[in-house]
Formats: structure tokens, sequence, C-alpha cells
């Protein structure tokens, strides 16, 4: 069973709206951490925004927001007023605390968004 | 602000050579990382390491790969024999800790083509 799952392969936007990026997981850990990163163009890996699975509010990081949702397993990301350079690939992932292994970080396939003027 | 940096940022190969990946992890972080992500696919794990051994590895990582911290500073992924199959963005990552909340931290990537 996938991990991590971003139904939305692609995703258009009018600039200025809001949009949101869809992510479910799947863990038995109680202890788990949820990232988001946008990787542009160019191809690094950008961090935006971390949601411990014990935290009673949802994260948000300026203009990112996440729509923490523990019983349904959903991690949605926010964009509140886009800007063209919000035109990236976002990739949802997450890191499990007590397998007893090393937290690598599992993806998702990513969401494709792109900003139209 | 502390960034992961990675050498060469792109490296052509041809098929069979050996080729070293070469990373410097931000300077007091305890753990690293190497990940792969072949073009238009999702980003993988490869390999895990802290205190100068392998700490968790991927299936993906088999005898032709292997991780060394030569020194202080450079943390390095090489690839025996190179398949065309290894084309792909690897990724150096590190962190302070093992803490859910510690974030890692990606290098810009080093894409490797293999001829």
């Amino acid at each position: 069973a996938q991990k991590i799952t971003q139904t939305q392969p692609g995703m258009f936007v009018q600039e200025k709206e809001a949009v949101t990026l869809d992510c479910t997981y799947d863990t038995s850990d109680p202890s788990y951490g949820l990232f988001w990163y946008k990787q542009p163009s160019s191809g690094e890996m950008i961090f935006l925004i971390y949601q411990g699975s014990y935290d009673q509010q949802n994260a948000t990081e300026g203009r990112y927001s996440l729509n923490f949702q523990k019983a349904r397993k959903s991690a949605n990301l926010v964009i509140s007023a886009s800007q063209l350079g919000d035109s990236a690939m976002y990739f949802c992932a997450m890191r499990e605390g007590s397998s007893g292994g090393y937290q690598k970080v599992t993806f998702g396939t990513g969401t494709k968004l792109q900003v139209i003027p | 602000e502390p960034e992961v940096t990675q050498t060469p940022s792109h490296q052509v190969t041809q098929m069979g050579q050996e080729v070293i990946l070469r990373c410097v992890p931000i300077s007091n972080h305890l753990y690293f990382y190497w990940y792969r992500q072949i073009l238009g696919q999702k980003v993988e794990f490869l390999v895990s390491f802290y205190n100068n051994e392998i700490s968790e590895k991927s299936e993906i990582f088999d005898d032709q790969f292997s991780v060394e911290r030569p020194d202080g500073s450079n943390f390095t992924l090489k690839i025996r024999s190179t398949k065309l199959e290894d084309s792909a963005m690897y990724f150096c990552a590190s962190s302070e800790g093992l803490a859910v909340t510690n974030e890692q931290f990606f290098g810009p990537g080093t894409r490797l083509t293999v001829l």
C-alpha cells in the first residue's frame, strides 16, 4: 500500500486565488511528521511546512497552511493568494517516528501546480 | 543560512563507469541521507548514514552503491558501474537529529545522466 497518496497529478489556479493540494497518508505509527516540499523546474527541493502527529493546531507558514485531519489521515496543503512563482511540483512526505528505522522520508508522487496570470 | 551543497550539479557518464557524487551537509548535522528521483517520478530513499556507518538502506541501494564520509565535511555516494537506469536526480540531505520534528534539509541535487 502507498504510504503517501497525492491524487492530483496536475492543478491550475488563477493568480491571487487560493488552492488546496490533497495528500492522504497511511501509517500505524502513533508518532509521525508530515512535510510539504516544493520543487521548481530548477530541481531543488524546498521545505515548506511541517505538521506533527501530536500537534493540536494546523501548521501555518506565511501563505502556506496545512489542513490536518488526523482521523481521515489527510494533510492537505493550502496556498493562499497564489503567485506566479508558486508554479512548481509539490510533494507531500512523511517521517514515521517509532518504526525503529532512522526515519527516512517517504514521498508522494507529487502535484504539478500551474498558476495562471 | 546554512545549506547543504552538492557537486557537480550535472554529471554525464558512460555506462559502466564509476561516478562519485559529493555532498557537504550542514556542519552541525549528524544524520545524512541520499535520495534519488528518476525523471517524472517521485523521490525515493536510498540510504541513511550516521556515526560513520549505514543505518538504513532501501532495496534500490544494492552492491553497486556505496557511501562514505571521507573527512569531517564531505559525504559521498559512489556508483561503481553505472547503468542506464541510474540516470536520475540524486539528492543529499542532512538533519540535526532523529526526532520527527527534525527537518531534513535537501541539497540542490546532482543530475546524473548515463549514456
